[in-house]
């Protein structure tokens, strides 16, 4: 079964300051990678996705995510932040082979931007 | 293009009382559909997806169902509220392997 984990909580970060946020994933079998961006009381919007290819991904908004395969590792990046990006984030894998579509989501990590 | 509806937008029910939230999408047929519950503090717990009209697959044990009775309409009931079934419910669409598309959800109080 597959799993994911975000290894930090809350990220407290200064604006302009670089921030990454951290994800890992545990599968046997090949993985698509998925990051979401949640603003309070809404739903959730795709950031970037990794299918196949290059393993430097660009999403919106300004930010990056690099698939690391030897480390099981799709961590968000982005380098220079706004008060703006002050949300929650959430990593997500899914089982290229299933045929439902379901998503395995993190606990999430909450992006604190500082003035 | 495609759009995901869900209401109502916001809910306040004691417990014990039934529960119908309905979620519809437009634009697209046959998706997959997912309802998703977040409670305070925590991340996203599939609760039910469906892959076709009338099919159903549940997650997790409790008190609440969902029904697919046309092909782009996801609704999640319940007989008899509790407490802990207070939370922000998501409802989320995708085909195949695409990534999920999330409606706004909605916020439900149980007092």
């Amino acid at each position: 079964a597959q799993s994911v984990t975000q290894l930090d909580s809350q990220v407290p970060v200064f604006e302009e300051a670089p921030v990454e946020l951290r994800c890992n994933y545990s599968s046997s079998v090949s993985v698509y990678l998925f990051w979401y961006v949640q603003y309070p009381n809404q739903g959730l919007q795709l950031l970037l996705k990794y299918l196949s290819g290059s393993t430097l991904v660009k999403g919106i908004n300004g930010f990056e995510a690099e698939f690391n395969k030897s480390q099981t590792s799709f961590h968000l990046r982005k380098p220079s932040v706004h008060i703006s990006d002050t949300a929650e984030y959430f990593c997500a894998v899914h089982r290229s082979s299933s045929n439902t579509g379901k998503l395995i989501f993190g606990q999430g990590t909450t992006l604190q931007v500082k003035p | 293009s495609q759009t995901i509806h869900q209401w109502p937008a916001t809910l306040v029910q004691p417990v014990g009382s039934p529960l119908s939230l309905e979620c519809t999408v437009e634009g697209t047929s046959n998706p997959n559909l997912y309802w998703y519950r977040q409670a305070a503090g925590r991340g996203l717990q599939l609760l039910f997806y469906s892959v076709g009209i009338g099919q159903i697959s549940s997650e997790v044990p409790q008190n609440l169902s969902a029904s697919r009775p046309q092909d782009r309409q996801f609704i999640l009931s319940s007989k008899k509220l509790l407490l802990s079934d207070s939370g922000f419910y998501l409802c989320a669409w995708n085909l195949d392997h695409n990534e999920q598309f999330f409606g706004p959800g909605t916020r439900l109080t149980v007092l």
